[in-house]
């Protein structure tokens, strides 16, 4: 079955504890990104990946570091959590970045993080 | 720079009456753009998506969206909404970069 993963689901934690939630995928996409969901703001782009090794910056990058060694894998690190980094993590896959506009973006299940 | 405007945060209906969620959006050149669905603890769904062909896009269960370029606007529209429509709906417009800029979201509550 073509899909997104994610893991952990939930995750509770405490400041300053590094963490990485990982996704994966097995469309053989070369686009994949991360968004944070928080109530009454939509999703917002932490980072995106348009092929193995090439990464960028979306709008809300600061405290989140990302790494690209294989196609299939995009994992979220974050180095020192902090409080407001509480939300609800999205990974996305698409065929490849210059479709990512028009073709479906697949979506992870979404993990919950808390940091205390 | 795109950006994207949904009117309500929470819209309100009957089951079995028209459903229609608004979106506004903003842009400097022909937009592309998309709703999406979120159910309740569930992930993301892609309804529909415009890409500069038809201005009436149809999408999955029963829903529809109208592009009109004159009124800024791509509104989301179902002629008779279902319990099971009650999720939470996303307008999205394809940024510079290819990237996606999300609305904040609207709520869709469906009464029996």
């Amino acid at each position: 079955e073509a899909q997104v993963t994610q893991n952990p689901r939930y995750l509770i934690t405490v400041t300053g504890k590094k963490l990485t939630v990982t996704c994966s995928q097995n469309m053989n996409h070369e686009y994949m990104s991360w968004y944070r969901q928080d109530p009454g703001l939509g999703l917002r782009q932490i980072y995106y990946s348009m092929n193995v090794e090439v990464t960028d910056k979306g709008d809300v990058p600061e405290g989140y570091k990302v790494s690209r060694k294989e196609k299939r894998n995009f994992p979220l690190i974050l180095e020192s959590p902090s409080p407001n980094q509480t939300s609800l993590y999205f990974c996305a896959s698409s065929l490849s970045w210059t479709e990512v506009s028009t073709d479906t973006q697949y979506f992870g299940p979404g993990t919950r993080l808390t940091v205390l | 720079a795109q950006s994207v405007t949904q009117l309500d945060s929470h819209v309100s209906v009957s089951e079995g009456t028209p459903v229609l969620l608004r979106c506004n959006y903003s842009s400097s050149y022909s937009p592309s753009l998309f709703w999406y669905v979120q159910h309740p603890n569930k992930g993301l769904q892609l309804l529909l998506k415009y890409t500069s062909a038809a201005t009436l896009v149809k999408g999955i269960n029963g829903f529809e969206a109208e592009f009109k370029k004159s009124e800024t606007s791509f509104h989301l529209t179902k002629p008779s909404a279902h319990m099971s429509d009650a999720a939470e709906y996303f307008c999205v417009v394809k940024g510079s970069n290819y990237q996606l800029i999300w609305g904040a979201g609207t709520k869709l509550i469906i009464k029996p």
